[in-house]
């Protein structure tokens, strides 16, 4: 069965204060590896697909990468914009198309 | 280009009831997904369909049914409502005519459900 663990469950930042995020994962077979922010009520934002090991991609205050077994979301001088849940996802290479399997989710809290 | 819609927005129901969830494709996806997202919980998967055919499920009950429209479009029907049914659902919808590349869902804002 698939599954993804995210660390810490929740983590607070002075604004400016950088940090990663940790997600571990274990999938049969890894399609790709998804990470999302999500507001409070809303529905989550889709930020990054991670494919392959040694992959990194970079989006603005947000970086991702990922191994073999775990990916981190590197955040550079936080703003208090940037609070939110971040939650981490897998989906595996069997069939097309199929479901994710997510963690819990970190909350962010960023202070001015 | 409008993204992923859902309605109605929040819901409120009593035990027992029943309950039917609307939810509008990203334009140019023919894949939809449902998820139930409890507090402080990640989504778990409920089903998908594709073709108006539901093609995955999850560890759901059968009261949890759903059925897709020639027009992508998606319904989730829960029978005989529980208070443990009480989450934000969400649909994301993505695309299986990328080759096998590209398979990111998009979500939709969700819709709150309160089961009293």
């Amino acid at each position: 069965e698939d599954q993804v663990t995210q660390s810490p469950e929740a983590l607070r930042l002075q604004e400016g204060e950088s940090s990663s995020l940790n997600c571990s994962y274990t999938v049969s077979g890894l399609r790709g590896l998804f990470w999302y922010r999500q507001d409070p009520g809303k529905g989550p934002e889709f930020l990054f697909t991670l494919y392959s090991a040694g992959e990194e991609k970079e989006k603005e205050r947000l970086k991702a990468t990922l191994t073999k077994k775990e990916s981190f979301l590197h955040i550079t001088a936080p703003k208090p914009e940037d609070s939110a849940t971040y939650l981490c996802a897998v989906q595996a290479r069997t069939g097309a198309n199929s479901k994710l399997t997510f963690g819990k989710g970190i909350t962010l809290s960023v202070r001015p | 280009d409008a993204g992923v819609t859902q309605s109605p927005t929040h819901l409120i129901k009593t035990r027992g009831q029943q309950v039917t969830l609307r939810c509008s494709p990203k334009s140019g996806h023919d894949t939809v997904s449902w998820y139930q997202q409890a507090l402080g919980q990640g989504p778990q998967f409920i089903f998908q369909y594709y073709e108006e055919e539901e093609r995955q499920r999850g560890n759901f009950p059968d009261r949890f049914s759903g059925h897709q429209f020639p027009n992508y479009s998606s319904e989730l029907n829960v029978n005989a409502l529980l208070l443990g049914d009480s989450a934000l659902y969400l649909c994301a919808s993505s695309s299986d005519q990328t080759g096998g590349l590209d398979h990111t869902q998009y979500f939709g804002p969700g819709t709150r459900l309160t089961v009293l």
